[in-house]
């Protein structure tokens, strides 16, 4: 079955670079998704991947992929105060996304 | 430029007392999703609509159902709500459904007394 696992919590401190790590199990994926939650705010999306890929930058996200180990990973360069929430990784399967449980990113002074 | 519009944001209902939620899209985009996120857990995958298709998760409860008037809106009726239903309810739009992105609404917290 399908199941996508991350660490619950991640603290930094404010400019240091912060990693965010996800494993899944469905190897048919064909993109992966890292999504931004807010406190009570819906899902933004922040990037993707496409599977065939092993990184991909946007700014100060950096997404790598291990398509071996299914193991996938979201840095943020220069974390800010504002970048405090929650992350979701996903793998897209037909017809749905496959979320995990969220890592809670705290970034203090 | 909002995309996906969900009304009310927060939503206050009595124990079995019918409710509606309500979602539509400016992206004319064919799939309309409803997930369910309970506090502190993964967004849970209830049902999608592609175009008039209603495609329903095998375990959604029958308390759970969904209308498409039209490709703008759809609804998410909750018949008999009970304390469990608490939660954030996401509406979400993707052009298909082969894996192609999928873009949230900021979502309905409901409440139950």
């Amino acid at each position: 079955g399908e199941d996508v696992e991350q660490s619950l919590f991640l603290s930094v401190r404010e400019g240091d670079s912060s990693v965010i790590n996800c494993t899944y199990t469905d190897s048919s994926s064909t993109y992966l998704y890292w999504y931004k939650q807010e406190p009570g705010a819906g899902l933004q999306l922040l990037t993707y991947i496409f599977s065939n890929m092993d990184m991909k930058q946007d700014q100060r996200l950096t997404v790598l992929l291990n398509k071996k180990d299914k193991h996938l990973s979201l840095r943020i360069a220069d974390t800010q105060t504002g970048d405090s929430a929650i992350y979701f990784c996903a793998e897209s399967i037909p017809d749905k996304l496959i979320f995990g449980t969220g890592t809670r990113l705290q970034v203090f002074p | 430029d909002a995309m996906v519009i969900q009304n009310p944001r927060y939503q206050v209902t009595q124990f079995g007392k019918p409710v509606t939620l309500s979602c539509s899209q400016t992206l004319n985009h064919n799939v309309m999703y409803w997930y369910q996120q309970k506090s502190s857990q993964a967004p849970k995958l209830l049902f999608h609509y592609y175009d008039k298709d209603f495609n329903n998760e095998a375990d959604t409860p029958d308390n759970f159902q969904s209308r498409r008037p039209n490709t703008s809106f759809c609804f998410l009726d909750i018949r008999s709500p009970g304390l469990g239903d608490a939660a954030m309810y996401l509406c979400a739009t993707s052009t298909g459904v082969n894996q192609e992105t999928q873009y949230f609404g900021p979502g309905t917290r409901l409440l139950v007394l």
